[in-house]
């Protein structure tokens, strides 16, 4: 079955340019997420949504970086005025997020942006 | 608030010799625990989740995990390594009562030596 897809899978920016990364979860899948991934550490928790909410955007590090899942499935990253340090590997999960379940989040291969 | 932390950055060990990589975890709440595998130019994969069922867990490919309230701990390991093991693990701590949160470890790296 299809996994969760993440586009594009590389993206080379400008510094100041506005970039937009995509997320098409799992069908069905309630929950997603947003991770950044710096080179040689662990993912990093961004933001949280349970269908269209956005229930947790404390991981966003600045207002220059906004997501959005208008219907409750496709997901968007946006990122405006990129700087170098926004380089990383942007990764995306989704989940079925039971109520009292342990679920398991499913990976995107993820989409690295290079600032330059 | 949670943290994990994964003791060693790095783990190298001879194939057909055990794997021992460690995590600490620290939750106010009822944690949830996960370990993760990165392998190069691949997704992150589940290896295996703790739930409250059973602190002994079993996960894919024979990896294990013990889970141990009085250490905070959560380490993962295999009787034997085989040399497709040699990825990036991580401890993951979060989710379900703790919040909608999910914390990674920094990881481990582990070196599989013919």
């Amino acid at each position: 079955g299809a996994g969760v897809s993440q586009s594009p899978r590389y993206k080379v920016a400008k510094r100041g340019q506005d970039v937009a990364l995509r997320c098409d979860p799992i069908s069905g899948h309630v929950s997603l997420f947003w991770y950044q991934q710096a080179l040689g550490q662990g993912p990093e928790f961004l933001t949280y949504f349970q269908n269209e909410a956005q229930l947790d955007k404390s991981g966003l590090p600045s207002d220059r970086f906004f997501a959005e899942r208008p219907e409750g499935s496709v997901s968007t990253l946006k990122i405006q005025r990129t700087q170098q340090e926004d380089s990383a590997v942007y990764l995306c999960a989704s989940s079925l997020r039971r109520e009292g379940d342990y679920n398991e989040q499913f990976f995107g291969p993820g989409t690295r942006l290079t600032v330059l | 608030a949670q943290s994990v932390t994964q003791l060693d950055s790095h783990v190298s060990v001879s194939e057909g010799t055990p794997v021992l990589l460690r995590c600490n975890y620290s939750s106010s709440y009822s944690p949830s625990l996960f370990w993760y595998v990165q392998h190069p130019n691949k997704g992150l994969q589940l290896l295996l989740k703790y739930t409250s069922a059973a602190t002994l867990v079993k996960g894919i490919n024979g990896f294990e995990a013990e889970f141990k309230k009085s250490e905070t701990s959560f380490h993962l390991t295999k009787p034997s390594a085989h040399m497709s093991d040699a990825a990036e693990y991580f401890c993951v701590v979060g989710g379900a009562t703790g919040g909608f949160k999910t914390i990674f470890g920094a990881g481990t790296r582990l070196f599989v030596k013919a």
